[in-house]
C-alpha cells in the first residue's frame, strides 16, 4: 500500500518562494497523476494544480498560474511544489494526493493523500 | 471553471440518523464527482469516486447517487465516526474544483 510522506513546517517571509516534496513509499507513484490541494485555516479544500509522474505533464489552476511549478523525480518517486511571491494569504496546509483511482482515463485527486504540511507567511 | 455548490453547510444529526448532502455542478460533469471526508487535522479521505462507486474499505452505509448536475451522498445510519466535513469534487475537466463543505454535526 503506497503512502505519501510530505517534507515538514515551513515558515517564511512575504515575497519568498517555498519548495514542498511528497514522497512515495510501498510502491511507486508512476504512472498517476498527482494533485496538490490547499486549505488555510478554517477553510475548504482548494485544488492548486496536478502533475502526471508518467510524461510530466502539468495542469495548474489559473489562480495559481506564473506562480507554482511542479515537478517529479521518477527516479526518487518524489513529487514536488514550489510556490513563489507568496503572501499571507499562502498560509496554509498543503497536501498532495495521487490521482486515483483510474476509470476511462480519469481520476479524482485523490485516493491516497500525504499528512500535509503547514507554510505559515510572516513577516 | 465549474462552480460545486453543496448543500446544506451545516448539518446537525444524530446517531442512527438518515443523512443526505447534495451537490450540485455549475454545468454537466456526467457521472465524474468524488466525495471525501475530512475530520479536523487530518487528510481528506475518498469515499466514493463516479459518483457511487465505493472507495475500499468505506462502510457501506455510504452511498453515492446522481449525474449530470446533481449529486447526493447518503449515509444511512449515521455513526458516532462519520461526524466530519464531507467535500464534493468533480473532475470531468481542469481545474478539479471542490465544493464548500458540509460540516455533520452532533445534534
Amino acid at each position: 500500500q503506497i503512502q505519501l510522506v510530505q517534507s515538514g513546517v515551513e515558515v517564511t517571509k512575504p515575497g519568498a518562494s517555498v519548495k514542498v516534496s511528497c514522497k512515495a513509499s510501498g510502491d511507486t507513484l508512476t504512472p498517476y497523476g498527482v494533485s496538490w490541494v490547499r486549505q488555510a485555516p478554517g477553510q475548504g479544500l482548494e485544488w492548486m494544480g496536478s502533475i502526471s509522474t508518467y510524461n510530466g505533464n502539468t495542469n495548474y489552476g489559473q489562480k495559481f498560474h506564473g506562480r507554482v511549478t511542479m515537478t517529479t523525480d521518477a527516479s526518487t518517486s518524489t513529487v514536488y511544489m514550489e510556490l513563489r511571491s507568496l503572501t499571507s494569504g499562502d498560509t496554509a496546509v498543503y497536501y498532495c494526493a495521487r490521482d486515483g483511482p483510474v476509470v476511462y482515463g480519469r481520476a479524482p485527486a485523490g485516493d491516497y493523500w500525504g499528512q500535509g504540511t503547514l507554510v505559515v507567511v510572516s513577516s | 471553471d465549474i462552480q460545486m455548490t453543496q448543500s446544506p453547510s451545516t448539518l446537525s444529526a444524530s446517531v442512527g440518523d438518515r443523512v443526505t448532502i447534495t451537490c450540485r455542478a455549475s454545468q454537466s460533469i456526467s457521472g465524474w464527482l468524488a466525495w471525501f471526508q475530512q475530520k479536523p487535522g487530518k487528510a481528506p479521505k475518498l469515499l466514493i469516486y463516479k459518483a457511487s462507486s465505493l472507495e475500499g474499505a468505506v462502510p457501506s452505509r455510504f452511498s453515492g447517487s446522481g449525474s449530470g448536475t446533481e449529486f447526493t451522498l447518503t449515509i444511512s445510519s449515521l455513526q458516532p465516526d462519520d461526524f466530519a466535513t464531507y467535500y464534493c469534487q468533480q473532475y470531468n475537466s481542469y481545474p478539479r474544483t471542490f465544493g464548500q463543505g458540509t460540516k455533520v454535526e452532533i445534534k
